[in-house]
């Protein structure tokens, strides 16, 4: 079946550290694949997507790479704010199905001062 | 621009009592809509999803019901309430093919007590 498995938290940096949050995943044919971001309290913020092999999607410094070779879709970025902490999770919908978004477990990230 | 709304935003309700979430969206017609449940360390899940105006399928056989009495309205339902409804609901839309993006409301914090 399909899945997602993302790396456990927390994740604890220091502001301008360098973020990755692994994710991986199992899925049949080709799906689409998401980051969305959960800030304290709030719904989820679509971050990025990638929808075909070697798409990179980005946003707000964020990048991440679709890796069929390697089933995965890191998410990136250079340089953490504090404003950054919050919940990210990673997401695949597979062809054919009704749109069912497959979620990984979600990490959370603090970015200290 | 479309967006997206869902009442009440918290909400507090006894073992037994009846509920009723209502999700609606603005700037968009016939979008495919969803009903997500983030429990406590359990992370996402579909509950329901609809494609049209009363068609509902189910992801997660449970107490809970869904129905679509208009084009952009999702309600989410329960005659009785157990402990285990208690989570954070979230809606989604989508317009397009069912991969496509999801866009999701701010959520209702429901507790059971």
């Amino acid at each position: 079946g399909n899945s997602v498995t993302q790396m456990e938290g927390p994740v604890t940096l220091s502001e301008e550290a360098f973020l990755t949050i692994n994710c991986t995943y199992t899925a049949t044919g080709y799906p689409s694949l998401f980051w969305y971001v959960q800030y304290p309290g709030e719904g989820l913020q679509l971050l990025l997507k990638a929808t075909k092999a070697d798409d990179k999607g980005s946003n707000k410094g964020f990048e991440a790479t679709y890796r069929k070779e390697t089933t995965s879709f890191h998410l990136e970025k250079g340089s953490v704010q504090v404003s950054d902490s919050a919940v990210y999770f990673c997401a695949l919908t597979a062809p054919g199905n009704t749109g069912k978004l497959i979620f990984g477990q979600g990490t959370t990230l603090q970015v200290k001062p | 621009s479309q967006t997206i709304h869902q009442w009440p935003a918290t909400l507090v309700q006894p073992v037994g009592s009846p509920l009723s979430l209502e999700c609606t969206v603005e700037g968009t017609s016939n979008p495919n809509l969803y009903w997500y449940r983030q429990a406590a360390g359990r992370g996402l899940q579909l509950l329901f999803y609809s494609v049209g105006i009363g068609q509902i399928s189910s992801e997660v056989p449970q107490n809970l019901s869904a129905s679509r009495p208009q084009d952009r309205q999702f309600i989410l339902s329960s005659k009785k309430l157990l402990l285990s409804d208690s989570g954070f609901y979230l809606c989604a839309w989508s317009v397009g093919q069912p991969t496509d993006t999801q866009y999701f409301g701010p959520g209702t914090r429901l507790t059971v007590l």
